[in-house]
């Protein structure tokens, strides 16, 4: 079964920092590019970051920019996503996605799209 | 304030058909595929149209999807009360983000 599943979220203090994993199964997790997506209490979906197969390509969102770092660990069937400088406005149900098409750089991926994504973890940022 | 704009809700009576606007710009709808997202209160979203029209594995045919210009449609027909849910468009914009709509809540009747 293709499977992610996300942990690492719980309250933190606003300036902390966080670092979240999702553990991939059920697939051949280095053929696939990653995704972060952030669901704030009761609003949409928000883009964090997205990051190649082979971790050459990274991609941020405004909002995070310079703030979080996302990479994996292929051996590990892991992606992670460390959060620094946290912001109460950050607090959010991260969502670790599968990406379906091809990233490269200084052009959009034609096609993508985010096809399993995990149950979320949440993260609180709150004093 | 979400790049794509989406109506904030539809409904519609079971069996009928309800469809789900999605507009964006020539920066990103205008210039890539679209896809979108079913999300059913309490749940993770869940794809149900990729590349404008195409469907996963396991998606019943009563979702299609179309896009024109910078504006993408979802169509529901044969509405169940297991497809109320909330409902995200999404793709890629030149500016190397990904854009998705403020999300449509499906109320069925």
């Amino acid at each position: 079964e293709v499977q992610l599943v996300e942990s690492g979220g719980r309250l933190v203090k606003p300036g902390g920092s966080l670092r979240l994993s999702c553990a991939a199964s059920g697939f051949s997790f280095s053929s696939y590019s990653m995704n972060w997506v952030r669901q704030a209490p009761g609003k949409g979906l928000e883009w964090v970051s997205s990051l190649n197969s082979f971790s050459s390509y990274v991609f941020y969102g405004d909002s995070v920019r310079g703030r979080f770092t996302i990479s994996r660990d292929n051996a590990k069937n892991s992606l992670f996503l460390q959060m620094n400088s946290l912001r109460v406005e950050d607090a959010a149900v991260y969502y670790c996605a599968r990406g379906i098409g091809i990233l490269t750089a200084n052009q959009p991926p034609r096609g993508y799209a985010m096809d399993v994504w995990g149950q979320g973890t949440t993260v609180t940022v709150s004093s | 304030q979400s790049v794509l704009t989406q109506p904030p809700s539809v409904s519609a009576a079971p069996g009928q058909k309800v469809t789900i606007s999605c507009s964006g710009k020539s920066s990103n709808i205008g210039n890539n595929y679209v896809s979108w997202y079913q999300q059913v209160p309490g749940s993770a979203p869940k794809l149900v149209i990729y590349e404008n029209n195409k469907r996963p594995s396991g998606i019943p045919d009563r979702f299609s999807g179309s896009k024109s210009g910078s504006s993408a449609t979802l169509s529901i027909t044969g509405l169940q009360t297991g497809d109320e849910a909330d409902y995200y468009c999404g793709t890629w914009d030149t500016r190397l983000s990904v854009v998705f709509g403020g999300g449509t809540k499906l109320t069925i009747l």
